[in-house]
């Protein structure tokens, strides 16, 4: 089946230092994907949906210019937290959608992010 | 617009007993559904989803959901619930037409009492 691989699955950074997050499809080509971050307790929140090769589309309320996402290839997208703060701390996850339209998006691990 | 409501952020159980978590949708054109489940610390498994055809899905580790249009429902059941159940579980829509982002609910924690 689809496999989505994200890494690291956790990661420590000092406030205002910028962390990079990875986010792989391994046996499929994936043309869209999605970036969700999830509060303690909370459901998953959509920040952005990213296109291979254009500029990703972000939801209201998500600074662009925080959460730099680039979508290089058909197998690769990276979400960067840029000058990070405590309040950015969270759980990011993303989600590849195939170029074969199958609904039920496969997902990453997920990424713990601390900011200290 | 879509949304999804989940009805109980907690439900508890005995093992060996039927689990029912409960979702309704709203969706201004016809809907995909899906249940995800979360364990703790770890991105979201499909569970299963119906994307029109049977309204009744199975899907897997003995999960099962019932799309009813006529209620715009699609609670979740499984027959008896064992303690590797315990997790967290979210129902989500989708529109129907290509692609469209999906929207979840809360999500429902699951507790499994011996």
């Amino acid at each position: 089946g689809a496999v989505v691989s994200q890494h690291p699955s956790r990661v420590i950074c000092k406030s205002g230092t910028s962390v990079k997050i990875e986010c792989r499809s391994l046996d499929f080509q994936a043309t869209t994907m999605f970036w969700y971050r999830q509060f303690p307790k909370q459901s998953l929140m959509l920040m952005a949906t990213s296109n291979e090769g254009s500029k990703a589309t972000y939801e209201q309320g998500v600074e662009k210019d925080k959460f730099l996402i680039n979508h290089a290839s058909l197998t690769l997208s990276t979400l960067t937290v840029t000058s990070a703060h405590p309040e950015d701390s969270s759980f990011y996850i993303c989600s590849a959608l195939g170029a074969v339209l199958q609904h039920g998006y496969t997902f990453g691990s997920g990424t713990r992010l601390t900011v200290v | 617009a879509q949304s999804v409501t989940q009805l109980g952020s907690h439900v508890s159980v005995s093992e060996g007993a039927l689990v029912l978590l409960r979702c309704n949708y709203s969706s201004s054109v016809p809907p995909y559904l899906f249940w995800y489940v979360q364990y703790p610390n770890q991105g979201l498994q499909l569970l299963l989803k119906y994307t029109s055809a049977a309204t009744l899905v199975k899907g897997i580790n003995g999960f099962e959901a019932e799309f009813k249009k006529s209620e715009t429902s699609f609670h979740l059941t499984k027959p008896s619930a064992h303690m590797s159940d315990a997790a967290e579980y979210f129902c989500a829509v989708s529109e129907k037409g290509g692609y469209q982002k999906v929207t979840f609910g809360i999500g429902t924690k699951l507790q499994v009492i011996p």
